[in-house]
């Protein structure tokens, strides 16, 4: 089945810089990589997802970059605000989602005032 | 809010015990998922519903169950309760029954389980 990575697990930046967050596949027919952001006390939100036949995406602040050939794909947060501070979570979709959604491990964001 | 509820949210029972968490998709879902959270094994796909059939399985345990009714509510029965059961679960929803290609997956609040 499928395996998620993610790195890294802490990422700890000043308000204001940009944040970067990598996470590697396993299974080359993965087709749908969503990322999530957790909250305290709160359930994983949708911020941004990508298709394998898309190779970046943008969204106001946030970006995602795939890069299939090398199966990883990337966060990316501009301009970083207090309210960024969260756990982020990539995941990958494969076998057309029979397998449900593979989460990574997560990455804990915080922004330093 | 995502439009997703789930009851309750904090459980603590014995082990040995059975519980059983309630799901309530948005409104138009046709699609539940179950995801198990924890601090060793992150978030893990247990279950999807589509319409009130099962449609896939993920690594959830025999000793655990679930359903989705015909007004398309989903339980998940948790039995036989072991300490490592304790975890957050979470139900999700979505318009469809495919896990990628775009289908937004919504998730709930979650429901704490403490197993003493």
């Amino acid at each position: 089945g499928e395996n998620v990575e993610q790195h890294p697990s802490t990422l700890s930046v000043q308000e204001g810089d940009s944040a970067v967050i990598k996470c590697t596949y396993s299974d080359s027919a993965s087709n749908y990589f969503p990322w999530y952001k957790q909250e305290l006390g709160k359930g994983p939100q949708l911020i941004i997802d990508i298709r394998s036949n898309v190779g970046e995406k943008k969204d106001q602040r946030i970006a995602v970059t795939l890069n299939k050939t090398a199966k990883h794909f990337s966060l990316h947060i501009t301009e970083t605000q207090p309210e960024d501070s969260a756990v982020y979570f990539c995941a990958a979709s494969s076998r057309g989602g029979a397998d449900g959604l593979t989460f990574g491990k997560g990455t804990h964001l915080i922004i330093q005032p | 809010d995502s439009g997703v509820t789930q009851t309750p949210k904090h459980l603590i029972t014995a082990t040995g015990q059975r519980v059983t968490l309630r799901c309530s998709p948005r409104s138009g879902d046709l699609s539940v998922y179950w995801y198990q959270q924890s601090l060793d094994q992150g978030l893990q796909f247990l279950i999807q519903y589509y319409n009130g059939e099962e449609r896939a399985k993920g690594n959830i345990l025999e000793r655990f169950s679930a359903q989705q009714f015909p007004d398309l509510h989903s339980e998940l029965n948790l039995s036989s309760l072991e300490l490592g059961d304790s975890a957050l679960y979470f139900c999700a929803s979505s318009l469809w029954a495919g896990q990628g290609l775009g289908n937004t997956i919504y998730f709930g609040e979650g429901s704490w389980l403490t197993v003493v």
